[in-house]
């Protein structure tokens, strides 16, 4: 079955550490993204890569990277710069016009 | 800064009613949009979606409105359902770039 995995499920940080989550494709589209949610809010662009070893900044980029070295994979790393990471983490793909989203890591600060 | 504890926008349907939620977008040039729902700790599904060229698209028990004039989408659900409680996001595009969501509505279905 084609879609996108999004690993791990759950993710726990302590305050200052770096942490990479995992998004992976397998249906050859050549967009990625990278959403934050936070509690009763909407989705916020992170950062989003058109084609391989090509991304661009979205709305909140500070305190986060990206790499697009592979079409399938477009892991983000949440860095200790971020002040407030403890979020809800969406990684969509798309091609034409169809989006498909995986089903999110909860990453939160301890 | 970011702002944190906010609440949805609420819309309470009783099962069986016919529900509307409705978004306003930001971008008059965006020429694709998407209703998605999404249930507690999972990813948005894809509802339905329309293009700028059409004010109007049916599907199954759903149907979506779009007036470019006040940039203005609406869902309208018919005969709700308890399994269509969740939230319900608009988001649009434009030349098939990035995605940019609206803030949200939970619906919440009583019998």
């Amino acid at each position: 079955d084609g879609g996108i995995t999004q690993s791990p499920k759950y993710l726990f940080r302590k305050e200052g550490q770096n942490v990479t989550l995992s998004c992976e494709q397998n249906l050859n589209h050549d967009a990625m993204y990278w959403y934050r949610q936070d509690p009763g809010q909407g989705l916020r662009l992170i950062y989003y890569s058109q084609i391989v070893n090509d991304f661009q900044k979205g709305d909140i980029a500070e305190g986060y990277s990206v790499s697009r070295e592979k079409k399938e994979s477009f892991p983000l790393t949440v860095t200790s710069a971020q002040k407030n990471p403890t979020a809800f983490y969406l990684c969509a793909s798309s091609i034409q016009d169809g989006y498909t989203f995986g089903s999110g890591t909860r990453l939160t600060v301890v | 800064g970011e702002s944190v504890g906010l609440h949805l926008p609420t819309l309470s349907v009783q099962e069986g009613d016919n529900s509307i939620i409705n978004c306003a977008y930001s971008n008059s040039a965006s020429d694709y949009f998407i209703w998605y729902k999404q249930e507690s700790g999972k990813g948005p599904q894809f509802i339905i979606d329309i293009r700028s060229n059409m004010d109007k698209r049916q599907g199954q028990r759903v149907t979506v409105l779009l007036n470019k004039t006040v940039k203005h989408l609406s869902l309208q659900i018919a005969a709700t359902q308890p399994g269509d409680s969740a939230v319900y996001f608009c988001a649009e595009t434009r030349s098939r770039q990035k995605l940019q969501f609206g803030a949200g509505t939970q619906v919440v279905v009583t019998p």
